[in-house]
């Protein structure tokens, strides 16, 4: 079945650093890939995401590149704050079929430091 | 209203017993989505609905888990005979139904948490 595989579960950088998540993902008819932030206690909420049809896009200093060769997409988030502190969940869904069935990956706690 | 609301935000049971979980999506929203997350990990897609009609519910676990939305707007999640594996945040999800090929923001509620003793 679908599967997409997130790393790595932890993630501890100094402000001001960027950091990092990788994803893969195993349907190759995904084509939409969501990324979403979900603060202690709260609900996940989008705060970016890429088509199949672009390779990268950028939303002041977060970005997402997307390799549909390897099935690899990322999250890069830049000049890193304490309250970038958060899980992040990668996911992937194929629209062409009009579905709106959502894969997550198990996400990754990021913890920046002051 | 002003986004995805759901009650219970915590349901406390008994192994064996039925529970009901509620979710008023965002008015006008013609999709709604049921997830599960267990500690540490992402949402695990259930069911969703596109209207009345339940379009996907490859993701429910077995015969228990059960989900209506009669008349397009309001969902309950029902569970029968609970196990103590059942125990997680149920969350829910709305967007607009959309066309095909167009991406549509899934907005997230607030989750009920669900514990079986």
């Amino acid at each position: 079945g679908e599967n997409v595989e997130q790393h790595p579960s932890t993630l501890s950088v100094q402000e001001g650093d960027s950091a990092v998540i990788k994803c893969t993902y195993s349907d190759s008819a995904s084509n939409y890939f969501p990324w979403y932030k979900q603060e202690l206690g709260k609900r996940p909420q989008l705060i970016i995401d890429i088509r199949s049809n672009v390779g990268e896009k950028k939303d002041q200093r977060i970005a997402v590149t997307l390799n549909k060769t390897a099935k690899h997409f990322s999250l890069h988030i830049t000049e890193t704050q304490p309250e970038d502190s958060a899980v992040y969940f990668c996911a992937a869904r194929n629209q062409n079929t009009g579905g709106f069935k959502t894969i997550f990956g198990a996400g990754t706690r990021l913890f920046v430091k002051a | 209203g002003a986004g995805v609301s759901q009650t219970p935000s915590n349901k406390v049971t008994e192994k064996g017993k039925y529970v009901e979980l509620r979710c008023d999506p965002i008015s006008g929203h013609t999709a709604l989505y049921w997830y599960r997350q267990s500690l540490g990990q992402g949402p695990e897609f259930l069911i969703y609905f596109q209207g009345t009609g339940a379009a996907d519910d490859s993701g429910l676990p077995n015969d228990r888990f059960f989900a209506v939305r009669p008349e397009g707007s309001v969902s309950t999640l029902k569970i029968q005979r609970t196990e103590r594996g059942d125990s997680a945040v149920y969350l829910c999800a709305s967007s607009h139904g959309g066309l095909a090929g167009v991406p549509n923001e899934q907005f997230f509620g607030p989750g009920t948490r669900l514990t079986v003793l």
